[in-house]
């Protein structure tokens, strides 16, 4: 069955350090990955997504993720956190054809400190 | 465009009761989801509608759920007698089409609390 882990509940960060996000995901053929970002009182925004090709992968906001098939991860990077990257992350994984799910990690809290 | 919206935003109600979500795609999406997000837990898969075909009903966790979506506007999710245990937070996606490479575009979510 697929799966997606997501390690580390919560993360603090300094602000201006860089951000690692885990993620690896259990999935039996290539997987559509997604990460999100949760702002406090707001909905869920894509920050990136891989389909094929390069692995790795641009978004917004100065986000990155880079897919290892070795490793089955799909882990998040930021090089300089800032204030406003604070709030919850959630991987995914897109999978099946016709009837379509997407399976969410748990989260990951991320706290930015000054 | 104006993006997904959910109504209301926060539901107070009491154990038994029945409640009813509803959520407004963005104009256009033919695929329309929904889940829910238990305090400090990650997203859990409760039903997906795509055009006129059957939804997949697989995510949801009893009887007590129904979730209808009248051609590929507006959907209801229906909650009879409501247990503290459905207290959550309910959010609805939509997407312009199926397939797992389609981005979803979330809604701010309905806050559901059964006492």
């Amino acid at each position: 069955a697929q799966s997606v882990t997501q390690p580390d509940i919560h993360i603090t960060v300094s602000e201006g350090a860089s951000l690692e996000l885990r993620c690896n995901y259990s999935y039996g053929a290539t997987p559509y990955l997604f990460w999100y970002v949760q702002s406090p009182g707001q909905g869920l925004q894509l920050l990136l997504k891989y389909f094929s090709g390069d692995t790795l992968v641009q978004g917004i906001k100065g986000f990155e993720a880079e897919f290892k098939r070795s490793q089955s991860s799909f882990n998040l990077r930021k090089p300089s956190v800032h204030w406003s990257d604070a709030a919850e992350y959630f991987c995914a994984v897109g999978a099946g054809t016709g009837g379509f799910k997407t399976i969410f990690g748990a989260g990951t809290r991320l706290f930015v400190k000054a | 465009g104006a993006g997904v919206s959910q109504s209301p935003s926060n539901k107070v109600t009491e154990k038994g009761k029945d409640v009813e979500l509803r959520c407004d795609p963005i104009s256009g999406h033919t695929a329309l989801y929904w889940y829910r997000q238990r305090l400090g837990q990650g997203l859990e898969f409760l039903i997906y509608f795509q055009g006129n075909s059957a939804p997949d009903k697989s995510g949801l966790p009893s009887d007590r759920f129904s979730a209808e979506r009248t051609g590929e506007s507006v959907s209801t999710l229906t909650i009879q007698r409501t247990q503290q245990e459905d207290s959550a937070v309910y959010l609805c996606a939509s997407s312009r089409t199926t397939g797992a490479q389609e981005t979803q575009y979330f809604g701010p979510g309905t806050r559901l609390l059964v006492l």
